[in-house]
């Protein structure tokens, strides 16, 4: 099993519309918790941190459920220059503070 | 630029040959990763250095491949003998400590094809 699973992809939506990525992760002593945006054959980039109490910035909101070791990542009014791929990281625990990723949840949003 | 630097950008390599991949961290971070990603797939973490000493190694870390950081800034990643399974995006990211949250920037990463 892997350490962080998201959902298979690709989403294709229309503009405007709200769109949803679930991810779990297996290490309960996992510390933090973060959304990375990644564009076509570019790096990955911090697109927002993942707090228990929830956070929100602009369109987009994260949760965490520590407790069923769940993520989310909610996109709302969805615009063109939002599609990219979605990448679920957790670190912390025993993980020597490095960066572990689930494989990405692609998102195509179309006219 | 203050950003993390990787070079070269693309590789194309014959099978059985070594290739050496160099990163810059951002000056002032004490972090330096290595990280590989193939298409479809999230990147998979490969080692981590602090200043100069490498911390930990994954299990995806051959005994081809070896990273050193000699002077705790420049890292350089070597793969002996490549194989055609070690075409892959060669992350680098450099963080200030362990702090995640706003410390760690990945390079443009090096594109290597084993052909």
């Amino acid at each position: 099993r892997k350490e962080v699973e998201q959902d298979p992809g690709p989403f294709n939506v229309p503009e405007g519309a709200t769109v949803a990525f679930n991810c779990t992760y297996s290490n309960s002593a996992s510390q933090s918790f973060f959304w990375y945006r990644q564009d076509c054959r570019k790096e990955p980039k911090l697109l927002m941190s993942v707090y228990s109490s929830g956070n929100e910035d602009g369109r987009f909101t994260a949760q965490l459920n520590r407790a069923s070791q769940y993520i989310s990542l909610l996109i709302r009014d969805s615009k063109l220059s939002d599609s990219a791929t979605y990448l679920c990281v957790v670190t912390g625990g025993n993980q020597g503070g490095k960066l572990i990723f689930g494989q990405g949840t692609e998102l195509s949003v179309k006219p | 630029d203050t950003g993390v630097s990787q070079d070269p950008r693309h590789k194309i390599t014959k099978r059985g040959q070594n290739v050496t991949f160099r990163c810059d961290p951002i000056s002032e971070h004490n972090r330096l990763y290595w990280y590989r990603q193939t298409l479809g797939q999230g990147p998979e973490f490969l080692t981590y250095f602090q200043n100069e000493a490498q911390l930990e190694k994954s299990r995806l870390l051959s005994d081809r491949f070896s990273a050193e950081r000699p002077k705790g800034s420049f890292s350089t990643l070597e793969i002996q003998r490549t194989e055609q399974g070690d075409s892959a995006m060669y992350l680098c990211a450099s963080s200030l400590g362990d702090r995640p949250n706003y410390g760690y920037t990945f390079g443009s990463g090096t594109r290597l094809t084993v052909v």
